[in-house]
């Protein structure tokens, strides 16, 4: 069974501070996704990531596919209210189409 | 371009009842995929509906069964709710074709089973 974990599971930091989220598997995943969802809304995509090594930059946000394609990271750069969200990592496994989520990082950017 | 609709948003019923939700994908998406989120278990996959058929399932009793459509829109129905059914649905639609399978998501229908 492929499982996504995600670290840390909560974090709440001040406008301005820098911090990184983590999406780990045993398995390995032919591609990764990561995804924001803010209250009472679907999860909106933010980006994904297919090769190993792979780095993807959107504004202050960089994401980062492990090089055994396993394992992810999400790096927020001067953290903004706006921020504050649900962020969770999906990974398209090796069954047909079937997408894995990890629990979530819950993140709370205060003013 | 409309995004994915659901409806109801919010709804609740008693135990033992049964429940269908209701969801339009994106125009000329084919793929319908449905969710389920709890705090507990976060989002879990159900299934997925592609040109009317069933494309792929996930591991949930045969209580949840869905359909598509010939307008791909699609539905959801539970039986003999549950407490433990209490979530948000999600559904999400994509092209559903190689290459083509960003998924979007509709904002959910709240499932309050009391």
């Amino acid at each position: 069974t492929q499982l996504l974990e995600q670290s840390p599971q909560f974090l709440s930091i001040q406008e301005g501070e820098n911090l990184t989220v983590y999406c780990n598997s045993s398995s390995v995943f032919s591609s990764l996704q990561w995804y924001r969802q803010e209250p009472g809304e679907g999860p909106v995509l933010l980006v994904t990531v297919v090769t190993g090594g792979e780095v993807k930059k959107l504004k202050r946000l960089t994401f980062q596919f492990g090089d055994a394609r396993k394992d992810s990271s999400l790096h927020i750069t001067a953290a903004q209210p706006g921020d504050t969200g649900l962020y969770l990592c999906a990974g398209e496994g090796t069954s047909y189409d079937k997408v894995i989520f990890g629990p979530g990082t819950s993140l709370s950017v205060i003013p | 371009k409309a995004g994915v609709t659901q409806t109801p948003r919010y709804l609740i019923k008693t135990r033992g009842q049964q429940v269908t939700l209701s969801c339009s994908p994106i125009s000329g998406h084919r793929s319908v995929s449905w969710y389920q989120q709890t705090p507990g278990q976060g989002l879990q996959f159900l299934f997925e509906y592609f040109s009317e058929t069933q494309r792929n399932k996930g591991n949930f009793p045969g209580r949840f069964s869905g359909r598509q459509f010939s307008n791909s829109r699609s539905e959801m129905n539970v039986s003999t709710l549950e407490l433990g059914d209490s979530a948000l649905y999600l559904c999400a639609s994509s092209a559903g074709t190689s290459g083509d399978n960003e998924q979007f998501f509709g904002p959910g229908t709240r499932l309050t089973v009391l």
